[in-house]
């Protein structure tokens, strides 16, 4: 069965800090994969998506993630972590077609210290 | 542009009861997607509904059953609650099945006592 695994299930950054949040994928097919945010008590807010155009993909609040097929990851990174980061995030990825329902992993926590 | 609501926010039973819980999709949004994410954990597919019709089911009993409505609403019934239902129900809509992005509504917190 396809997973993800997000490695570290909690990460803490200083304000400023450089902000590395892991995900791999077990597939020999690329897929779609997504990144998405979630505040406490609300619903998940994709933050950015790689659909197999460029490898290095941009996204809202300043976050991005580079897709490396030969490493089956799509980590998720931000230069300088600010305080209203904090928050949950989960790593998805689809594989299409009519059903193309999502796969997430088991989300990463980020605290931001001040 | 409306996005995806859900009602109720929040919703308590009691164990062998029954339960709704209602979706309304994107604006435009065909393909309507239920998740249930229990605490501590990611979201996991139960089903997705296409034009009114369940279009792929996840690893979820039978008790587990919705409804998609000609305005592309949606509804996930659950019959016979167990207390491992408790969780949050996120529904998600996208645009057409073909598409990839899904957009999540805010969930409703069901809570099985």
């Amino acid at each position: 069965a396809q997973s993800v695994t997000q490695l570290g299930s909690h990460v803490s950054v200083s304000e400023g800090a450089l902000v590395l949040l892991r995900c791999n994928y077990s597939s020999s097919v690329p897929p779609y994969l997504f990144w998405y945010v979630q505040y406490p008590n609300q619903g998940l807010q994709l933050l950015l998506k790689y659909t197999s155009a460029a490898t290095l993909v941009k996204g809202i609040n300043g976050f991005e993630a580079e897709f490396k097929k030969s490493e089956t990851s799509f980590h998720l990174t931000k230069p300088s972590a600010h305080m209203s980061d904090a928050a949950e995030y989960f790593c998805a990825v689809s594989y299409g077609g009519s059903q193309g329902n999502l796969i997430f992993g088991k989300g990463t926590k980020l605290s931001v210290k001040p | 542009e409306t996005g995806v609501t859900q009602s109720p926010t929040h919703l308590i039973k009691t164990r062998g009861q029954q339960v709704t819980l209602r979706c309304s999709s994107q604006s435009g949004h065909n393909t309507v997607s239920w998740y249930q994410q229990a605490l501590g954990q990611g979201p996991q597919f139960i089903f997705q509904y296409y034009r009114e019709e369940e279009n792929g089911r996840g690893n979820f009993p039978p008790r587990f059953s919705g409804l998609q409505f000609p305005n592309y609403s949606s509804e996930l019934n659950v019959n016979a609650l167990e207390l491992d239902d408790s969780a949050l129900y996120l529904c998600a809509s996208r645009a057409d099945r073909e598409t990839y992005e899904q957009y999540f509504g805010p969930g409703t917190r069901l809570t099985v006592t």
